[in-house]
């Protein structure tokens, strides 16, 4: 499984667009990357998938470089209850999705 | 709300008892996940079910078990409990597995005293 790493913490005002980065050196060809968001005692959320180029939702847009070797969530104009951990993960879609859950980012938006 | 519901939601036990822990997926999912969060970690993937059969397997002790019922319920079974299975185990289902995303429930928090 690919491991990937992430930033430990970030802060960041209210209104501003958060960047989180994540890279997955070792990712394989038919791996999808995969973003979750967790707050306080309660299950990830899925917040948005891509394979590749960019991928945008509702939420939040995620952009793929060419080599697939780190990935980008980018959250615009975050408010507070955005404060949350981000999980990056990516799995093969051989039939079964084992997830490896890292630290993921523990983000704080500030008033 | 995910759509996945797991109950209980708190569960209080002792050291050396046994407890079920129970999962109903998301309708037409057929894939179910269990996890294991202790404080301050993060998720650990236990085992993977689909359709029934066991898929996938993780970190998951000896001393727990899981199966998956033809109506698609899930039930994690813990037995021999130690103070450090003291944890949030959350359940998640998906439509097939692979790539599809999963959709976690809120968990059961079980203390062992």
């Amino acid at each position: 499984l690919a491991k990937t790493t992430q930033p430990i913490s970030m802060d960041s005002y209210e209104g501003q667009e958060v960047n989180i980065t994540c890279s997955h050196n070792n990712i394989a060809t038919n791996d999808y990357i995969t973003w979750y968001q967790q707050f306080p005692s309660q299950g990830p959320r899925f917040i948005i998938q891509g394979y590749k180029t960019k991928v945008t939702n509702e939420v939040a847009s995620l952009f793929i470089p060419a080599d697939r070797k780190s990935s980008t969530l980018s959250l615009p104009r975050v408010s507070l209850s955005d404060t949350a951990v981000y999980y990056c993960l990516v799995g093969d879609g051989a039939g079964s999705y084992q997830l490896t859950f890292g630290k993921g980012t523990k983000l704080s938006v500030i008033p | 709300d995910s759509g996945v519901t797991q109950t209980p939601k708190h569960l209080i036990t002792a050291t050396g008892q046994r407890v079920t822990l129970r999962c109903s997926p998301r309708s037409g999912d057929l894939s179910v996940y269990w996890y294991q969060q202790s404080l301050d970690q993060g998720l650990q993937f236990l085992i993977q079910y689909y359709n029934g059969e066991e898929r996938a397997k993780g970190n998951i002790l000896e001393r727990f078990s899981a199966q998956q019922f033809p109506d698609l319920h899930s039930e994690l079974n813990l037995s021999s409990l130690e103070l450090g299975d003291s944890a949030l185990y959350f359940c998640a289902s998906s439509k097939t597995g692979g790539n599809q995303p999963q959709h976690f429930g809120d968990g059961t928090r079980l203390s062992i005293l």
